[in-house]
């Protein structure tokens, strides 16, 4: 089951924008709207960011942002912060097959 | 507040087994599907197995088929990760994760580490 391919890292300064990539082999972003992003930082389990390729669950800062664009995913942070600084992941459903495929995992730095 | 702990992780040499358990707590048990998902040191995540809400559909991933079994007490509020055959490469954190309806992983366990090692 090959993960979805992001980039190994993308850094900002704080106040600047980033945005994550996260693009499908088999067509299971596409295909589905069930597109989902999680923040990891060092030692801690993953937090839901992002939702429905575009939605954030109550408590998510509003700076985060996601979108989508044929098979590929994307993650926006606007207004950069230092708590911003961890790894993430998106995740797409797959079908009843495959189920759920995480994305290869984005190391974000802020300078 | 919901809560999902895991327990049962340990260190197992190739070839055998362990049970993992996952208590929850918080939220009405039964109505969730829930996962299995696993990070490898230094790795990133790989979703391992999921149960239906009443155990009625379950999917595991191609690397545990055959290995792992994934089952659920709803009267206990417990899920389970039964792990057989175990290799190195099953070397992780195994997380718990409870599934909304939007198919997305909307809350998540601290973890329980496995290392599989002779």
């Amino acid at each position: 089951q090959s993960a979805l391919t992001q980039p190994r890292s993308v850094s900002g300064s704080p106040g600047q924008s980033v945005t994550i990539s996260c693009t499908g082999t088999s067509g299971e972003v596409s295909t589905y709207n069930y597109v989902s992003w999680y923040q990891q930082h060092p030692g801690k389990s993953p937090k839901l960011m992002i939702y429905d390729v575009t939605k954030r669950p109550s408590g998510v800062p509003d700076r985060f942002s996601g979108s989508k664009s044929g098979n590929t995913a994307s993650l926006t942070i606007s207004g950069l912060q230092a708590e911003d600084e961890a790894d993430y992941y998106c995740c797409s459903y797959a079908g009843t097959y495959r189920f759920y495929v995480f994305g290869t995992g984005t190391k974000v730095t802020v300078l | 507040e919901v809560q999902m702990v895991e327990s049962g992780g340990g260190l197992v040499k190739p070839g055998g087994s362990l049970r993992l358990s996952c208590a929850a707590s918080g939220f009405t048990f039964s109505d969730y599907s829930l996962n299995w998902v696993r990070q490898a040191p230094g790795k990133g995540l790989e979703w391992v197995s999921s149960i239906s809400s009443s155990s009625t559909y379950i999917y595991y991933a191609d690397s545990v088929k055959g290995r792992f079994t994934i089952s659920r007490d709803n009267a206990k509020n417990s899920l389970y990760l039964q792990m057989n055959g175990l290799r190195a490469e099953d070397t992780a954190m195994y997380y718990c994760a409870r599934v909304s309806s939007s198919l997305n992983f909307n809350f998540w366990g601290q973890g329980t580490q496995v290392t599989v090692s002779s």
